[in-house]
């Protein structure tokens, strides 16, 4: 149980394009979704957690306006990086858990790379 | 501020044990959790402990002390798959999870 699903795994684009990424909890649903990003031999850094409904918490330094946040249902968030350039080029992964005391159960990641 | 250490890298040889301390300071607490990530991979879960003691599971186990703000994952019989970074994470009292930097495990044969 708990399988959370990520698509796609590798996006490679030129600059200034748009990039979507899709996260979905397969097989039970989640209240909250997490989205992190990390770059090789760094630490996971949390961008952003979204309620199901409700408008994303962006952590400090992240631009909400680049980093477009929809949780639509309880089992799928997705996440636009707006016209991306060659340092938004990273490993982005999300998470879902079910309730606030329960694991964060992580999609595959979705390695970005822009040209 | 909220503190989460443990060492950055260790080496252990194929079937022996290995454990991987995890020292916390967070503003308050409401479990701690351990994850395994393989290089260029997504975490997976292992482990929750929210009471003290130990908890087992198959070869792996983890241990909490709540007094200390100390916990360890223990490792038996190693095998060259468990090369990987090992995460702990703590879920403060806003159930926010604060990360660690994570734990090099390098297995030899």
């Amino acid at each position: 149980g708990a399988v959370v699903s990520q698509h796609p795994s590798r996006v490679i684009c030129k600059s200034g394009t748009s990039v979507k990424i899709e996260c979905r909890s397969l097989d039970f649903q989640a209240t909250t979704m997490f989205w992190y990003r990390q770059f090789p031999k760094q630490s996971l850094m949390l961008m952003a957690t979204s309620n199901e409904g409700s408008k994303a918490t962006y952590e400090q330094g992240v631009e909400k306006d680049k980093f477009l946040i929809n949780h639509a249902s309880l089992t799928l968030s997705t996440l636009t990086v707006t016209s991306a350039h060659p340092e938004d080029s990273s490993f982005y992964i999300c998470s879902a858990r079910v309730g606030e005391n329960q694991p964060q159960h992580f999609g595959d990641g979705t390695r970005l790379s822009i040209l | 501020g909220q503190n989460i250490d443990q060492p950055t890298e260790m080496t252990a040889t194929e079937g022996a044990i290995v454990q991987i301390n995890c020292t916390y300071q967070t503003s308050g607490f409401n479990g701690l959790f351990w994850y395994q990530q393989h290089a260029g991979e997504a975490p997976t879960f292992l482990s929750y402990n929210v009471l003290d003691g130990l908890e087992e599971k198959g070869r792996f186990s983890s241990f909490l002390s709540r007094s200390k703000g100390y916990s360890y994952l223990l490792l038996k019989e190693l095998q060259m798959k468990d090369s990987a970074s090992y995460l702990c994470a703590v879920l403060d009292s806003n159930y926010q999870l604060i990360w660690g930097a994570g734990t090099k495990l390098i297995i030899k044969p």
